[in-house]
């Protein structure tokens, strides 16, 4: 089946920037989902279909996606943006539609 | 606006079997793709499967074959995930989470509070 692979860890300062990358076999040619996950809180959908923000989601949070690699990049990091963040993709046609990368953890410093 | 809302907390034994619900208000649930996402204590999301409603397509991850059925009631809007022959390896936070938009896979971009399954003897 398909698998993302996030690094464990991102450390930024505030004001900075963060990138989170995801890499998966040619998901250049899927479309990518981010969720951020706060401690004890359900996922929330940050970034849809590559680059498309939910309503309400700041436009510090971007996304891009090409090749082997999509990434999520939070520009002007607050603390309140320390989480643990999920890209996801739909692998169409598998016996494993949905799948998750395994999450990366940002640390406001 | 659309909130998914689940059922309380459960304390299972092990081999036997658990329902959690998921009912849905300010929408019409049955009109998009559901997905069930688990979160063991510690470790990331798993993806369990999803309910299609158009074309009545039910998919499940391999790893839960056999052990999952998910449902939907029109009627009251709600979504079931039962889970069977529970291990202690089960034991996990339950999400259901639906598409943003009415295209089945999209992101998803509403989820349920989430449901504390225990297995414990």
């Amino acid at each position: 089946s398909y698998v993302l692979t996030q690094p464990p860890s991102v450390s930024v300062a505030p004001g900075k920037t963060a990138k989170i990358t995801c890499g998966g076999n040619n998901i250049g040619t899927k479309s990518v989902h981010w969720y951020q996950q706060k401690p004890g809180r359900a996922p929330l959908l940050v970034v849809y279909d590559d680059r498309d923000r939910p309503s309400g989601i700041p436009e510090r949070f971007s996304g891009s996606n090409s090749g082997n690699t999509a990434t999520l990049t939070i520009n002007r990091v607050e603390a309140g943006d320390g989480a643990d963040y999920y890209c996801q993709v739909w692998d169409s046609g598998s016996d494993h539609p949905g799948v998750f990368g395994g999450g990366t953890k940002v640390t406001v410093l | 606006q659309v909130q998914l809302v689940q059922s309380g907390a459960e304390v299972k034994a092990p081999g036997s079997s658990v329902r959690v619900s998921c009912k849905a208000s300010g929408d019409t649930l049955t009109n998009y793709a559901i997905s069930w996402v688990r979160q063991a204590p510690g470790q990331g999301l798993e993806w369990m499967g999803r309910i299609i409603p158009v074309p009545a397509i039910i998919n499940y991850a391999q790893k839960f074959q056999g052990r999952v059925t998910f449902t939907a009631d029109k009627s009251t809007n709600t979504a079931y995930m039962e889970l069977t022959s529970l291990k202690s390896e089960d034991t996990a936070i339950y999400y259901c989470a639906r598409v943003l938009t009415t295209y089945y896979e999209s992101g998803l971009g509403y989820w349920g509070q989430g449901t504390q399954v225990t297995v414990s003897s």
